[in-house]
């Protein structure tokens, strides 16, 4: 089955500056990125998601891009603000089932 | 109803009780899904429903768990015997159509603590 890996597990970054989560998966089949942000006792929400006939899309401050040779797709936020501050999820699915990375702590210092 | 709702929002049982928790996904979606999220950690696959049936049960964790789902709407997650390390935050999400990429609605989980 597909394997899902996720980098840092944490990351402080002063607001303003950019914040980069890196993950990779294992199984070529996959074709669907999602990202997903979850706050404290909330269900995850969507992001930003990206399919595989597209290496990068951009959402105002947010920026997925896919590499699909290399299997990994990151996540780009700029201009950090302190509501950003949340755990962020990456995903891969061929449409079925989803693949879950094991979460990245982002937290934005004022 | 507007979004993904699960109950109950917190439930604290006694050791070896049974447990059900409900999820009513968004009106005419067709796949359904549960995770278990523990403290702190990732969201771990529990189930999948492709309408009422379950073609991925591989993520349940023992036989002491079990899901349905009926009229291709409303799923229960059932621990029997709860135990300890059953405490977590299970989450259930929705989707429009079984097998084509698209988000993921999840709801605000069901916190479950075994005493």
């Amino acid at each position: 089955g597909e394997n899902v890996e996720q980098h840092p597990s944490t990351l402080s970054v002063q607001e303003g500056d950019s914040a980069v989560i890196k993950c990779t998966y294992s199984d070529s089949a996959s074709n669907y990125f999602p990202w997903y942000k979850q706050e404290l006792g909330k269900g995850p929400q969507l992001i930003i998601d990206i399919r595989s006939n597209v290496g990068e899309k951009k959402d105002q401050r947010i920026a997925v891009t896919l590499n699909k040779t290399a299997k990994h797709f990151s996540l780009h936020i700029t201009e950090t603000q302190p509501e950003d501050s949340a755990v962020y999820f990456c995903a891969a699915t061929t449409g079925n089932q989803f693949y879950f990375g094991t979460g990245t702590s982002l937290t934005v210092i004022p | 109803g507007a979004g993904v709702s699960q109950s109950p929002s917190n439930k604290v049982t006694e050791k070896g009780k049974d447990v059900e928790l409900r999820c009513d996904p968004i009106s005419g979606h067709t796949a359904l899904y549960w995770y278990r999220q523990r403290l702190g950690q990732g969201l771990e696959f529990l189930i999948y429903f492709q309408g009422n049936s379950a073609p991925d049960k591989s993520g349940l964790p023992s036989d002491r768990f079990s899901a349905e789902r009926t009229g291709e709407s409303v799923s229960t997650l059932t621990i029997q015997r709860t135990q300890q390390e059953d405490s977590a935050v299970y989450l259930c999400a929705s989707s429009l159509v079984a097998g084509v990429p698209g988000e993921l609605f999840f709801g605000e989980g069901s916190r479950l603590t075994v005493l």
